[in-house]
């Protein structure tokens, strides 16, 4: 079946460590999304990419970095420089043109500073 | 800019209630409105959606109609079930927007008792 893969589920980090979340799909979807989620918060979403080898900064892009050398695979890193890194993190996908507007959501790593 | 205003929660129903959850947004033109469904420990699921005013959009008993005039978009189930607990999040996407613009509200959890 196809899907969006996210691993770890659970990572615990110390302050100062850079963290790199991975996220694969398999749905021959163009566009790669990362989101923030935060307890009673909505979705915020940190970066996105369209196509391969290109990526646009969301609205908290702060603190993190990405790379999207493979259509499948849109890995997320958390940098030292994010300040308050404790979250749950979704990847997600989409076909892109017209009336493609729906996402597809892998299950989430929860990452945990100490 | 866009926006999405959540009944807040957290909501507990008895098995059988009649459930309805409350979603108004502010936007230009017409958006389309989504619902998606966080079960505990999962990302999101599409749960409906509707892409125009009056359009309803139905799935696993959960309805909500597109309401342009009153800028809302409430979900309604007729009769929950434990199994329905979860977090629901109300979404817009601006008109000829890609999911790259979608707005979330702040989700609202819901937990059914037997």
């Amino acid at each position: 079946d196809g899907g969006i893969t996210q691993s770890p589920k659970y990572l615990f980090r110390k302050e100062g460590q850079n963290v790199t979340l991975s996220c694969e799909q398999n749905l021959n979807h163009d566009a790669m999304y990362w989101y923030r989620q935060d307890p009673g918060q909505g979705l915020r979403l940190i970066y996105y990419s369209q196509i391969v080898n290109d990526f646009q900064k969301g609205d908290i892009a702060e603190g993190y970095s990405v790379s999207r050398e493979k259509k499948e695979s849109f890995p997320l890193t958390v940098t030292s420089a994010q300040k308050n890194p404790t979250a749950f993190y979704l990847c997600a996908s989409s076909a892109t043109g017209t009336g493609a507007n729906v996402l597809t959501f892998g299950a989430g790593s929860r990452l945990t500073v100490l | 800019g866009d926006s999405v205003t959540q009944m807040e929660g957290p909501v507990t129903l008895s098995e059988e209630a009649f459930l309805t959850i409350n979603c108004t947004y502010t936007a230009t033109g017409y958006p389309s409105l989504f619902w998606y469904v966080q079960y505990p420990g999962e990302g999101l699921q599409l749960l409906l959606k509707a892409t125009k005013a009056d359009d309803k959009g139905s799935n696993k008993g959960f309805e909500a109609t597109y309401r342009k005039e009153t800028t809302s978009f409430h979900l309604e189930k007729g009769s929950v079930q434990v199994s329905d607990s979860a977090v629901y999040f109300c979404a817009l996407m601006a008109p000829r927007g890609s999911a790259r613009q979608l707005t979330f509200g702040s989700g609202t959890q819901l937990t059914v008792l037997p």
